[in-house]
């Protein structure tokens, strides 16, 4: 059964740091990996998708890593902003349908 | 392009009264899911529809909730009677369907969701 874990649980940070976010996954059959934002009283926001047979994707200030062999993937944040406050979530889709998150990481960048 | 679109988007009940909501999902995304958000949780999948046809509804607590997809399009969750425990964020997703095509790649589009508070 698929689990999917995100550390830490939360963070805060000053502006301008740049930060990573963790995702680890309990088995690496995976089809994809999505990374979402969520701003409180919104639904999700998709940031990057990384396909498994990728090792990474850039989006602006956002990079996205996978290493399946070990399960993991990481959301790097460059000179973070106040704007990127938000929850943080990671998606794990396996061969079939069901797409699995974690609990997310809820950031705060203090200006 | 129209994103995935959620009716009503706060509601308050009672508990054992009933409740509904509706999604759109993007046209032509022929896969349709219906999420469980709690406060400080993740998404949970409650149930997931390939076209009108139900793929996945293992999670969803079937005594008090019920969905359907006619025509393969919109969408409506039910829950009767509500309970207090069912008090969470309803997201609605979508994606273009079958995996095993050169160009889809699986991604989920979510709507903005549907508060509900049981009280």
């Amino acid at each position: 059964k698929q689990e999917v874990t995100q550390t830490p649980a939360a963070l805060s940070v000053p502006e301008g740091e740049n930060l990573v976010l963790n995702c680890s996954f309990t088995d690496s059959a995976i089809y994809n990996l999505q990374w979402f934002r969520q701003d409180p009283g919104k639904g999700l926001t998709s940031l990057l998708l990384i396909q498994s047979s990728q090792r990474e994707q850039t989006s602006g200030r956002l990079n996205a890593s996978l290493d399946k062999s070990s399960g993991r993937s990481t959301l790097y944040i460059a000179a973070s902003q106040p704007g990127d406050s938000a929850t943080y979530l990671c998606a794990v889709r396996p061969g079939g349908f069901k797409t699995i998150f974690g609990a997310g990481t809820r950031l705060f960048v203090k200006a | 392009e129209a994103g995935v679109a959620q009716s009503p988007r706060y509601k308050i009940i009672e508990k054992r009264q009933s409740v509904a909501f509706w999604c759109n999902p993007i046209s032509g995304h022929a896969t349709l899911y219906w999420y469980q958000q709690i406060l400080g949780q993740g998404p949970k999948l409650l149930i997931q529809f390939q076209n009108n046809g139900v793929v996945d509804d293992s999670q969803l607590p079937k005594d008090r909730f019920s969905a359907e997809r006619l025509k393969g399009v919109d969408s409506t969750l039910k829950i009767q009677p509500a309970k207090l425990e069912d008090s969470a964020v309803y997201l609605c997703a979508s994606s273009l369907g079958r995996l095993k095509t050169r160009t889809n790649t699986g991604e989920l589009f979510f709507g903005e969701g549907s508060r509900l508070t049981v009280l």
